[in-house]
């Protein structure tokens, strides 16, 4: 069965501070691996994917297969960057993510 | 553009009845997928449309729910007989191709009394 572990519900870090969201999954196969974000008032948007190897706003996500986690990193955090981020997989050849339960990130000025 | 559009943005129902949700997908888009989102939770998968058929409904919960695409465009979330426990953010999201990345709706909120 797959599975999406985001361990922390809630994370406030300092502006200019570094920020890592963590994220663990349990997966038989080669997943593909998303992180999602919904700033306030807005709709859930992709962040980034894992085959894409790409920086978006600052934050990267690097797929280590031996730990199963995909954990998002950003070296100093912005006020802009408070939102919602949900961890998502995609299994091989399925059609739908599987999302974890979010954690609610709070950069305090 | 025009993104995701779903209506309504919410809906208050008395259990036992049947409401009906609607998502336009982005223009173009064959690719559409229903989720439910609960409080405190992550969206869950329900159902994925490829053009007009139901490529995949296994998350759909039970037989009381069900959804259309008629013309590959469009599409509408039944549900009948309705419970509190189906009180949740129903989100569509298309995309243009199975590999590509969904654009989520702005979700319908619905609440059951």
């Amino acid at each position: 069965a797959q599975r999406v572990t985001q361990p922390e519900k809630l994370l406030s870090v300092f502006k200019g501070a570094p920020v890592e969201l963590k994220c663990n999954y349990s997966y038989s196969g080669s997943p593909e691996l998303f992180w999602y974000v919904q700033y306030s008032r807005q709709r859930l948007q992709l962040l980034l994917r894992h085959i894409s190897r790409e920086s978006i706003k600052g934050f990267t996500a690097d797929l280590n297969k031996g730990e199963t986690s995909f954990h998002l990193k950003k070296p100093f955090a912005q006020e802009e960057d408070s939102a919602m981020y949900y961890c998502a997989l995609q299994g091989t050849g399925a059609n739908n993510l599987f999302f974890g339960t979010g954690t609610r990130l709070t950069v305090i000025p | 553009g025009a993104g995701v559009s779903q209506t309504p943005s919410n809906k208050v129902t008395e259990k036992g009845k049947y409401v009906e949700l609607r998502c336009d997908p982005i223009s173009g888009h064959t690719a559409l997928y229903w989720y439910r989102q609960s409080l405190g939770q992550g969206p869950e998968f329900l159902i994925y449309f490829q053009g007009t058929g139901a490529a995949d409904d296994s998350g759909l919960p039970n037989d009381r729910f069900f959804a259309v695409r008629p013309e590959g465009s469009v599409s509408t979330l039944k549900i009948q007989r309705t419970e509190r426990g189906d009180s949740a953010v129903y989100l569509c999201a298309s995309s243009s191709d199975p590999n590509s990345p969904l654009h989520f709706g702005n979700g319908t909120r619905l609440t059951v009394t």
